[in-house]
């Protein structure tokens, strides 16, 4: 089956240490997302990408940083800059270029700080 | 700037009772529209989509919405809540490559 995966689901960060959660798609999807998700905020955005090797910041990028090697994966690093990591964070996919296509969203990778 | 407002934070029916869960919207244009359900430490799932056409789209689960564009608005309703339908509802809005996501309505269905 097509989908989304993240991993791992429970990821603990110590102090100073940068961390990297994982975002595979196997959807043939170009452009790929993640959002950072608090209790009674929604989704907010950190970064997105419409094709391999490129991306663009999100509303909320700093303390984050991304790649893009592959169309399979977009792994997010959150740095020790982010001084507030603990959250749920959720990758999702979608056609790029066109407009009113669903996003496909994976588990989520809860993170916590030690 | 494009937007979606949920103005309920969150929600209790009984079980068999009707839902309706109220999005509004703002953007100048026609707008693409969706609605996502996730469960405790779940990623969002997709419920159902407008694009344009008929007004009123039916979803999964037994879920349908209603666009209307003069209150620019996009409520979801249930007729029959069960009680597995307890989940958190967030209303999306699509525009070019970005969506904007509403705050979410935390739902509680009593037995």
């Amino acid at each position: 089956d097509g989908g989304i995966t993240q991993s791992p689901k429970y990821l603990f960060r110590k102090e100073g240490q940068n961390v990297t959660l994982s975002c595979e798609q196997n959807l043939n999807h170009d452009a790929m997302y993640w959002y950072r998700q608090d209790p009674g905020q929604g989704l907010r955005l950190i970064y997105y990408s419409q094709i391999v090797n490129d991306f663009q910041k999100g509303d909320i990028a700093e303390g984050y940083s991304v790649s893009r090697e592959k169309k399979e994966s977009f792994p997010l690093t959150v740095t020790s800059a982010q001084k507030n990591p603990t959250a749920f964070y959720l990758c999702a996919s979608s056609w790029a270029g066109q407009e009113g296509q669903p996003q496909h969203f994976g588990d989520g990778t809860r993170l916590s700080i030690l | 700037a494009q937007s979606v407002t949920q103005p309920d934070i969150h929600i209790t029916v009984s079980e068999g009772a009707s839902l309706e869960l109220r999005c509004n919207y703002s953007y100048g244009a026609t707008p693409y529209l969706f609605w996502y359900v996730q469960s405790p430490g779940q990623g969002l799932q997709l419920l159902l989509k407008y694009f344009s056409g008929d007004t009123l789209v039916q979803g999964i689960k037994g879920f349908e919405a209603e666009f209307k564009r003069s209150q620019s608005s996009f409520n979801l309703r249930k007729p029959s809540v069960h009680w597995s339908d307890a989940a958190e509802y967030f209303c999306a809005v699509n525009t070019g490559n970005q969506f904007y996501f509403g705050t979410g309505t935390s739902l509680t269905v009593i037995p």
